[in-house]
């Protein structure tokens, strides 16, 4: 059971350089989000999806894009990377509402 | 929307004491409020939750009490382990629409052998 798997698991990337990171569950989940993890600062909600080609807005969206296309796999792009964007980010999936999340191991991200 | 306020931000403990981390939440219709460990390096994980039916519940050495009235919660760790390290999020959550659970910001829990 893989369960959720974000890639890359570290990277640095230079200001104004774009990524993309993808989240796969393997669980057949229809709910995913996209945190951001900041000490003192917890879990922050990026954006969220409730479902394939669904996609919506959450407490921190801007300088972020999402892409729900397939069921399993949920992506989130920065086009263009500042400093306030290093942090560490968590996927999570949820097979309904009221039910555990499921996280994924991370990304760390460096932004120089 | 829904607020979550969780105390303290750290918290350390001789081994064998216990623990108790308390949560506050504002939207009177959450319905779930799960628990989540997250040890270093790693992502968080359940480890005990509770509906709104229910006022207590117990795992072991953990357990989760509900003050639907107060609208508060609280995480019970009893007979601490060096192993119980690490940081904790309480979260909120209700049925119905797009559901987002709402996170704490989290609590270092330090356990001294």
């Amino acid at each position: 059971n893989a369960g959720v798997t974000q890639t890359p698991k570290f990277r640095v990337l230079k200001t104004g350089q774009s990524m993309t990171l993808l989240c796969a569950q393997d669980m057949n989940h229809e709910y995913m989000y996209w945190y951001r993890q900041d000490p003192g600062m917890g879990l922050r909600l990026i954006h969220y999806s409730v479902g394939e080609g669904t996609t919506a807005k959450g407490e921190v969206p801007d300088g972020y894009n999402v892409s729900r296309l397939k069921k399993q796999n949920f992506l989130l792009g920065l086009e263009s990377a500042a400093p306030s964007q290093t942090s560490v980010y968590f996927c999570a999936s949820m097979d309904r509402p009221n039910t555990e999340a499921f996280f994924g191991q991370g990304t760390r991200l460096t932004v120089v | 929307g829904e607020n979550v306020e969780q105390h303290p931000s750290t918290l350390s403990v001789q081994e064998g004491d216990s623990a108790v981390i308390k949560c506050t939440y504002s939207d009177s219709a959450s319905n779930y409020f799960p628990w989540y460990k997250q040890e270093l390096g790693k992502g968080p994980q359940l480890i005990i939750d509770i509906r709104s039916n229910v006022g207590e519940k117990k795992d072991q050495r953990i357990a989760v009490t509900l003050n639907k009235t107060a609208k508060h919660f609280s995480l019970h760790i009893t007979e601490t382990q060096p192993e119980d390290s690490a940081v904790y999020f309480c979260a909120a959550g209700k049925s119905g629409g797009s559901y987002i659970p709402t996170f704490g910001r989290g609590t270092s829990l330090i356990v001294h052998p």
